[in-house]
């Protein structure tokens, strides 16, 4: 059984900051992870995805995400928070098989103070 | 633009009646997804139709129902509407007929239930 656990519902942080969004999977095999964005009124955009190459993950718009199997963990980060940043961002888990699922995290809303 | 594109946009109709929601995939691509987003439930995963069948179902009520045509666009029929089915009704395609694979998601249908 897979499951997805999107660990804060509200960050908050000043223009020009780190963002951290943080994840944690579960999974019986191997999974595919995905974080997707959506800004208000819009629908999903896909920021990166995992398909087990290399454990990190680079995005559009500056995001990043780590793989880490030890801690079951795939967390989003960015090195600079942008005004633009300010959206609900989705950490999804799938895998493979044609039976697999598709979970999606309950989401994150990121806010940019100025 | 994700190149998937969902008709009408806002939908609005009373209890106990019947709507369809149209989707047109992205150019080649086989899947399509449906999925619901509402304040309580969140984003749900409704079911996936492949190349016109049926692939994988998710929370799907009995009153709903889908089909993915010859040429490849789908429709959700939902019917005996609800005021609980007021949401945001999404649709995303994908190249495969897995779910590890990256979705592109329309801008959404709107339906509000009087």
């Amino acid at each position: 059984a897979q499951s997805v656990t999107q660990l804060d519902s509200h960050v908050s942080v000043s223009e020009g900051t780190p963002v951290l969004l943080r994840c944690n999977y579960s999974s019986s095999y191997s999974p595919s992870l995905f974080w997707y964005v959506q800004h208000p009124n819009k629908g999903l955009q896909l920021l990166l995805k995992y398909t087990s190459a290399a454990t990190l993950v680079k995005g559009i718009n500056g995001f990043e995400a780590e793989f880490k199997k030890s801690e079951t963990s795939f967390h989003l980060t960015k090195p600079s928070a942008h005004m633009s940043d300010a959206a609900e961002y989705f950490c999804v888990v799938s895998g493979y098989s044609s039976a697999s699922k598709i979970i999606f995290g309950s989401g994150t809303r990121l806010s940019i103070r100025p | 633009d994700s190149g998937v594109t969902q008709t009408p946009k806002h939908l609005i109709t009373a209890t106990g009646q019947r709507v369809t929601l149209r989707c047109s995939p992205r150019s080649g691509d086989l899947s399509v997804y449906w999925y619901q987003q509402s304040l309580d439930q969140g984003l749900q995963f409704l079911i996936q139709y492949y190349n016109g069948e049926e692939r994988a179902k998710g929370n799907i009520l009995e009153r709903f129902s889908a089909q993915q045509f010859p040429d490849l666009h789908s429709e959700l029929n939902l019917s005996s509407l609800e005021l609980g089915d007021s949401a945001l009704y999404f649709c995303a395609s994908s190249a495969a007929g897995t779910s590890g694979y990256e979705q592109y998601f329309g801008p959404g249908t709107r339906l509000t239930v009087t």
